[in-house]
């Protein structure tokens, strides 16, 4: 079964300092991945998505995430963190390789970020 | 360009007391509609799917059903709360087809359940 672990529950940097969220990955193929991000009572918003085009995928805000095979990764990353970041992120993936939107959520990564 | 609305943004309602959340969306046709909970400490889950009126798969045993009746509009309701029922629930809509684009969600602002 298709299934993501968030290594962190929450991470905290500095403004102007980079962002590291981790996902790993549990598949037995190669996997569409998605990070989505939640502001305070918020609905979720897609940061970007993976579907085998391209091993990095820049997505909005600044964000890019790099899909890893050999290490079963796709973390998270923006060179420099801005006070707007502060949020939940999720990673995501299809359930079963699903083309629904039946998905599984990470647990989620909260972002704070210190002026 | 597409919009979802979901209503009431927040409710409180007495354990027992019946449910409902409505969820349009606009500016697309024959969507599919997902209902989602994040519940304190559990995360996000779905609850209830449909690809067309009046289909309805449901992910998880629970209190709570779901309807289609337009093909834009998606209910959530409950004849009886429980305590455990309190969550913030996500309406949201994808393509229909076997893309990629099918499993890329877009969600409402949610709505804020406590029973109480």
């Amino acid at each position: 079964a298709q299934s993501v672990t968030q290594l962190d529950s929450h991470v905290s940097v500095s403004e102007g300092t980079p962002v590291l969220l981790r996902c790993n990955y549990s598949s037995s193929y190669s996997p569409s991945l998605f990070w989505y991000v939640q502001h305070p009572n918020k609905g979720l918003q897609l940061l970007l998505k993976y579907t085998s085009a391209a091993t990095l995928v820049k997505g909005i805000n600044g964000f890019e995430a790099e899909f890893k095979k050999s290490e079963t990764s796709f973390h998270l990353t923006k060179p420099s963190a801005h006070m707007s970041d502060a949020a939940e992120y999720f990673c995501v993936v299809p359930r079963g390789g699903s083309t629904l939107g039946r998905l599984y959520f990470g647990r989620g990564t909260q972002l704070t970020v210190w002026p | 360009s597409q919009t979802i609305h979901q209503w009431p943004a927040t409710l409180v309602q007495p354990v027992g007391s019946p449910l409902s959340l409505e969820c349009t969306v606009e500016g697309t046709s024959n969507p599919n509609l997902y209902w989602y909970r994040q519940a304190a400490g559990r995360g996000l889950q779905l609850l209830f799917y449909s690809v067309g009126i009046g289909q309805i798969s449901s992910e998880v045993p629970q209190n709570l059903s779901a309807s289609r009746p337009q093909d834009r509009q998606f209910i959530l309701s409950s004849k009886k709360l429980l305590l455990s029922d309190s969550g913030f629930y996500l309406c949201a809509w994808s393509r229909q087809g076997a893309s990629s684009g099918a499993n890329v969600l877009t969600f409402g602002a949610g709505s804020r359940l406590t029973v109480l």
